[in-house]
């Protein structure tokens, strides 16, 4: 039982550049959840999912793209990379009826 | 309204001292209440939390208070050891369906526990 998993760990970015970051889950979680941490903010909900084929913006979501075709995968997608998407990814999930979110190791963007 | 505000952004302790978290939030309509810990390298992790039904929670060295009225709850870590030393992140998240367990994250705190 591997929890969460992210890849990559890390990536360096150009400008206009585009990338997934990808999200596996293997606890048959229905919610899933993109977080973003930047220093001294916390961390701010990016795109969330209930359930595979449902999925909403959350409170950061201009320059993001999600999909969810299965109940593992979560993957989160930057289209036209820039320098202020520059910050630390989490993917989390959790059960429909257990608040208890479950975070992944985290994928450290740079955009130069 | 949907703002948690969490201080201090630093704090450093003495080891057997207790450190003292607090976070404020505005949105009457929050109903569960977590705080979570990181270690640098790593994604957070839950460490306790509470519901507005109660005013403390205490899990071994770690307790939660709750004030309602005040719209405030803290963490306290008695007998603060340096395996503490962590990022400490307060959230919120509302009740109902619509809620879908979206947290609402305080700014963190940087604990260090001095040997």
């Amino acid at each position: 039982n591997a929890g969460v998993t992210q890849t990559p760990k890390f990536r360096i970015l150009k400008i206009g550049q585009s990338m997934t970051l990808q999200c596996t889950q293997d606890m048959n979680h229905n919610y899933m959840y993109w977080y973003r941490q930047d220093p001294g903010m916390g961390l701010k909900l990016i795109y969330y999912s209930v359930g595979a084929g449902i999925t909403d913006k959350g409170e950061v979501p201009n320059g993001y793209n999600v999909s969810r075709s299965t109940t593992e995968d979560f993957p989160l997608r930057l289209e036209l990379a820039a320098p202020s998407q520059t910050s630390v990814y989490f993917c989390a999930s959790r059960e429909t009826v257990q608040e208890t979110q479950y975070f992944g190791p985290g994928t450290r963007l740079l955009v130069l | 309204q949907q703002q948690v505000k969490q201080s201090p952004q630093s704090l450093i302790v003495q080891k057997g001292g207790i450190s003292i978290i607090n976070c404020a939030y505005e949105n009457t309509a929050f109903d569960y209440f977590p705080w979570y810990q990181q270690f640098p390298g790593k994604g957070p992790a839950l460490l306790i939390a509470i519901r507005p039904d109660v005013s403390e929670k205490k899990e071994g060295r770690f307790t939660i208070s709750f004030n309602k009225s005040a719209k405030q709850f803290s963490l306290h870590i008695m007998d603060s050891q340096p395996g503490d030393s962590a990022t400490y992140f307060c959230a919120a998240t509302g009740a109902g369906g619509t809620s879908y367990g979206k947290l609402t994250f305080g700014q963190g705190t940087i604990l260090t526990v001095h040997p």
